[in-house]
C-alpha cells in the first residue's frame, strides 16, 4: 500500500525556536498533501491542504504566516512551525493520497511537537 | 456546514463478541467513505474504504453503507484486546476534503 513518510517523530524546543516537518510519498506521486492538528484527546483537524508548484490552501483560523508550507516537488511537502509557542504543542500528522479525489489518505507517523 | 457524526464511547465489548461502531454525515451527496484505527499516540491507519451501498467484507472487519439513510458502520467481530483504539469515520464531501468524526475510543474486554 501507499508509504508516507514523516519526519521528525518528536521534537522538543524552546519557545521561538522554528520547527521544520517534512512528510513524503514513498511509492507515489503527490500532487496534494494535507498537513492536520490533533489536541489531545481530540479529532484531526485539517490545517492546510499542500499544493504541488502552488500555494496551499489554508483552513479558516489557520494562520498562513504561522505555519509555512512548501511543495515543491511531487513526492515532498514541508510544514514550518514558526516562532512556535507552547500553545503550538500539539500532534502533527501529513496525508497524502492517490491522484483521483475519491481515493483514501494515508497518513505519515506524525510529528509529536513540544515547545517549552 | 459539513459534518461526521461518531458516538464518542468509550464503548466496551467483551473478547470474543462484535463490536458494532456507527457514523452518520450530514451531505447527502457524499460519496467516498473510510473508516481509520488509531493508536493513542499513533498516526490513523486506514481499516476500510467503502463507496457503494451494502456491505464490503475484509477479514473480521465489515463495513455496511445506507445513502438514503445517511449512515456508515463498521462491524468487528471476534473482537481482540489488540483491536482496542480510537475508530474513525471519515468522508469525503463534494469539496474533496476529507473529513473526520470525532472518533469512537473501543475498549475489548479479556
Amino acid at each position: 500500500g501507499a508509504v508516507v513518510s514523516q519526519h521528525p517523530s518528536r521534537v522538543i524546543c524552546k519557545s521561538g525556536t522554528s520547527v521544520k516537518i517534512e512528510c513524503r510519498s514513498l511509492d507515489f506521486q503527490a500532487t496534494t498533501m494535507f498537513w492536520y492538528r490533533q489536541f489531545p484527546k481530540q479529532s484531526l483537524m485539517l490545517m492546510a491542504t499542500s499544493n504541488e508548484g502552488s500555494k496551499a490552501t489554508y483552513e479558516q483560523g489557520v494562520e498562513k504566516d504561522k505555519f509555512l508550507i512548501n511543495h515543491a516537488s511531487l513526492t515532498l511537502s514541508t510544514l514550518t512551525v514558526t516562532s512556535a509557542h507552547p500553545e503550538d504543542s500539539s500532534f502533527y500528522i501529513c496525508s497524502a493520497g492517490g491522484t483521483l479525489s475519491n481515493q483514501p489518505q494515508h497518513f505519515g507517523d506524525g510529528t509529536r511537537l513540544s515547545i517549552l | 456546514q459539513k459534518e461526521v457524526e461518531q458516538n464518542s464511547g468509550p464503548l466496551s465489548v467483551p473478547e470474543g463478541a462484535i463490536a458494532s461502531l456507527n457514523c452518520t454525515y450530514s451531505d447527502r451527496g457524499s460519496q467516498s467513505f473510510f473508516w481509520y484505527r488509531q493508536y493513542s499516540g499513533k498516526s490513523p491507519e486506514l481499516i476500510m474504504s467503502i463507496y457503494s451501498n451494502g456491505d464490503k467484507e475484509d477479514g473480521r472487519f465489515t463495513a455496511q453503507l445506507n445513502k438514503a439513510s445517511q449512515y456508515v458502520s463498521l462491524l468487528i467481530r471476534d473482537s481482540q484486546p489488540s483491536d482496542s483504539a480510537t475508530y474513525l469515520c471519515a468522508v469525503i464531501f463534494g469539496n474533496e476534503k476529507l473529513t473526520f468524526g470525532t472518533g469512537t475510543r473501543l475498549t475489548i474486554i479479556p
